[in-house]
């Protein structure tokens, strides 16, 4: 059971390029999310879906796009990445809103 | 709008002393509240969760939290803080499956 898997797990861009980062899980979960993760920042929830073909944007969705077609993946899309995009981007996934989320281990990414 | 606010950067204790992390929120409705915690180059971990009923929540490793709705807050505590427990910890609330972090505390426990 491999949980919540995040592809790739490094990545380094310039500015400009496009890239997407892929969430996988195998738990049948409903809910999904993306967030990033800065130092004094704390996790910003950047869109999530509370279903299959569902999408919902969170508290800085600017810059980034999303999609849900297929309930295990969850991607999350940089049309023209800038330096501003330079964080550690979460996923997570979890069954019912009252319980745990749980998260992949993250995706490190550097626009120069 | 739905918030999640931790009003402390850091918190340092010494082992053995009670340890206590600050969480307020704001959201309409019932909240669904969690704590998690971050050790270094890893991802989120689950602590305890509030959901509904007593407002004493324990959970994972000795941590337990209380719920103020009064105080719209959801204070993490342990009565006895470890050299292990050193590390970032996110209070989170849950609104119609909207799920937001608060920016986070630095737990330091010192020897």
């Amino acid at each position: 059971n491999a949980g919540v898997t995040q592809t790739p797990k490094f990545r380094v861009l310039k500015t400009g390029q496009s890239m997407t980062l892929l969430c996988a899980q195998d738990m049948n979960h409903e809910y999904m999310y993306w967030y990033r993760q800065d130092p004094g920042m704390g996790l910003r929830l950047i869109h999530y879906s509370v279903g299959e073909g569902t999408t919902a944007k969170g508290e800085v969705p600017d810059g980034y796009n999303v999609s849900r077609l297929k309930k295990q993946n969850f991607l999350l899309g940089l049309e023209s990445a800038a330096p501003s995009q330079t964080s550690v981007y979460f996923c997570a996934s979890r069954d019912l809103t009252y319980t745990e989320a749980f998260f992949g281990q993250g995706t490190r990414l550097t626009v120069v | 709008a739905q918030s999640v606010a931790q009003p402390e950067d850091q918190v340092n204790v010494a082992e053995g002393n009670p340890l206590t992390v600050k969480c307020t929120y704001s959201v309409s409705g019932n909240p669904y509240l969690f704590w998690y915690v971050q050790y270094p180059n890893r991802g989120l971990q689950f602590l305890l969760k509030y959901i509904t009923g007593d407002n004493l929540v324990k959970g994972s490793y000795g941590f337990e939290a209380e719920f103020n709705k009064s105080q719209t807050s959801f204070h993490l505590k342990k009565p006895s803080a470890l050299v292990s427990d050193s590390a970032l910890y996110f209070c989170a609330c849950d609104s119609w499956g909207k799920l937001q972090f608060g920016a986070g505390t630095q737990v330091v426990v010192t020897p």
